[in-house]
């Protein structure tokens, strides 16, 4: 079974305080691992997709980086506009095709002026 | 990314009664899915739906509890029937992007059983 463990919990910096989230994942092959950003009382908004180890994806003052069992998503001088919960998912290549995401319970990041 | 919208954005109902949320999609999408948000828990899938075929339930869910209709290729519907408190959650259905693998997600429905 497709699992993802992602820690902390919840993270509270301070702005300008860099600092990494990490997704641990077991999946019998993986066809893509997706981070989303998700606000109080919205969806989840689609931040980046990973396909295999070693690739790197950057957008403003985030990383997503890939490893055989892990992703980090390094925040850069984090602003509190960045503040949210962030969702890691992962899709498993599945005899036939499958599109199911297994999610993490997410990281709640704060950040404080 | 697809412009998705759901219908009701939240609700308070009791238990017994039903609920169908309405999802709208502004372009036309093979598959949509519906996941359940869980306080304190993560997405979990619920179903795939394609539009002129029957929904596919993931383990632990069942049609007779979360009928699925699709009848055109931008609209789908889930409704939870008789609720308990248990089903307290935010219900969200999502796309496919372009891409066919990255999937964009709704506003979701916040529903809350007394």
């Amino acid at each position: 079974e497709d699992q993802v463990t992602q820690s902390p919990e919840a993270l509270r910096l301070q702005e300008g305080e860099s600092s990494s989230l990490n997704c641990s994942y077991t999946v019998s092959g993986l066809r893509g691992l997706f981070w989303y950003r998700q606000d109080p009382g919205k969806g989840p908004e689609f931040l980046f997709t990973l396909y295999s180890a070693g690739e790197e994806k950057e957008k403003e003052r985030l990383k997503a980086t890939l490893t055989k069992k892990e992703s980090f998503l390094h925040i850069t001088a984090p602003k509190p506009e960045d503040s949210a919960t962030y969702l890691c998912a992962v899709q498993a290549i599945l005899t036939g095709g499958g599109n199911k995401l297994t999610f993490g319970t997410g990281t709640q990041l704060k950040v404080e002026l | 990314s697809a412009v998705i919208s759901q219908k009701p954005s939240r609700d308070i109902c009791q238990r017994g009664t039903s609920l169908t949320i309405q999802c709208q999609v502004d372009s036309q999408v093979t598959m949509m899915f519906w996941y359940r948000q869980q306080p304190g828990q993560s997405l979990t899938l619920i179903a795939t739906a394609n539009q002129g075929s029957e929904a596919t339930y993931e383990s632990g869910f069942v049609i007779d509890k979360f009928p699925i209709s699709r009848p055109n290729l931008t609209f789908s519907t889930l409704t939870v029937s008789n609720m308990s408190p248990e089903d307290s959650s935010i219900y969200l259905c999502s796309v496919h992007g372009q891409d066919q693998e990255t999937q964009y997600f709704g506003p979701g429905t916040r529903l809350l059983v007394l």
